[in-house]
């Protein structure tokens, strides 16, 4: 597509409950990326996916977070046993590039609300 | 610890100019970045800057010194649509992005 796609844009759900957050990257993009940010809060980092390098997973707050990709294109960000802490907008960003050098595109973001 | 500092909230007249400070302390440095973000929207690159200087770009401009660990961003005749956060985010030595929690610049007529 155009931009980067994310879906759902808002979920709400219950304590306890798992979900899935979707990202469909830019056409060609290498490099993925999740972020979390909380209302007012900077950017956290969550997961970085590079072709087919093994993800860098050190920015997952909790065993419960997980992220895939699959096809080296859409990306799926699960939450197992979801808590209040955890909701926040979850963001997506893609880039060509191998490293940090290049602009991060972004999509709209998926809004998460833990009741 | 890796930190990035920036101003939690500015405020500005329309039409006047605004200066954004970002201060860094990273484990390397390979590149500054300056994103705007709207309320409720995507952050959308502004600039990047990797020596140290000015960059301009029409009424934006973004200027480094690493030597200070410092960049800021320059917003000139500024218009109501300016009203957004602005990330300041540094690529470290592993070139992961360090961010900043942002500065919410608030423009008044």
């Amino acid at each position: 597509g155009a931009g980067v796609s994310q879906s759902p844009s808002n979920k709400v759900t219950e304590k306890g409950k798992d979900v899935e957050l979707r990202c469909d990257p830019i056409s060609g993009h290498t490099a993925l990326y999740w972020y979390r940010q909380s209302l007012g809060q900077g950017l956290e980092f969550l997961i970085y996916f590079q072709g087919n390098s093994a993800p860098d997973k050190s920015g997952l707050p909790s065993d419960r977070f997980s992220a895939e990709r699959t096809g080296g294109s859409v990306s799926t960000l699960t939450i197992q046993r979801t808590q209040q802490e955890d909701s926040a907008v979850y963001l997506c960003a893609s880039n060509q590039g191998e490293v940090n050098t290049g602009e991060l595109f972004f999509g709209e973001g998926s809004r998460l609300t833990v009741l | 610890g890796q930190n990035i500092d920036q101003p939690t909230e500015m405020t500005a007249t329309e039409g006047a100019i605004v200066q954004i400070n970002c201060t860094y302390q990273t484990s390397g440095f390979n590149g500054l970045f300056w994103y705007q973000q709207h309320a409720g929207e995507a952050p959308t690159f502004l600039s990047y800057n990797v020596l140290d200087g000015l960059e301009e770009k029409g009424r934006f401009s973004s200027f480094l010194s690493r030597s200070k660990g410092y960049s800021y961003l320059l917003l000139k005749e500024l218009q109501m649509k300016d009203s957004a956060s602005y990330l300041c985010a540094v690529t470290d030595s592993n070139y992961q992005l360090i961010w900043g929690a942002g500065t919410k610049l608030i423009i008044k007529p």
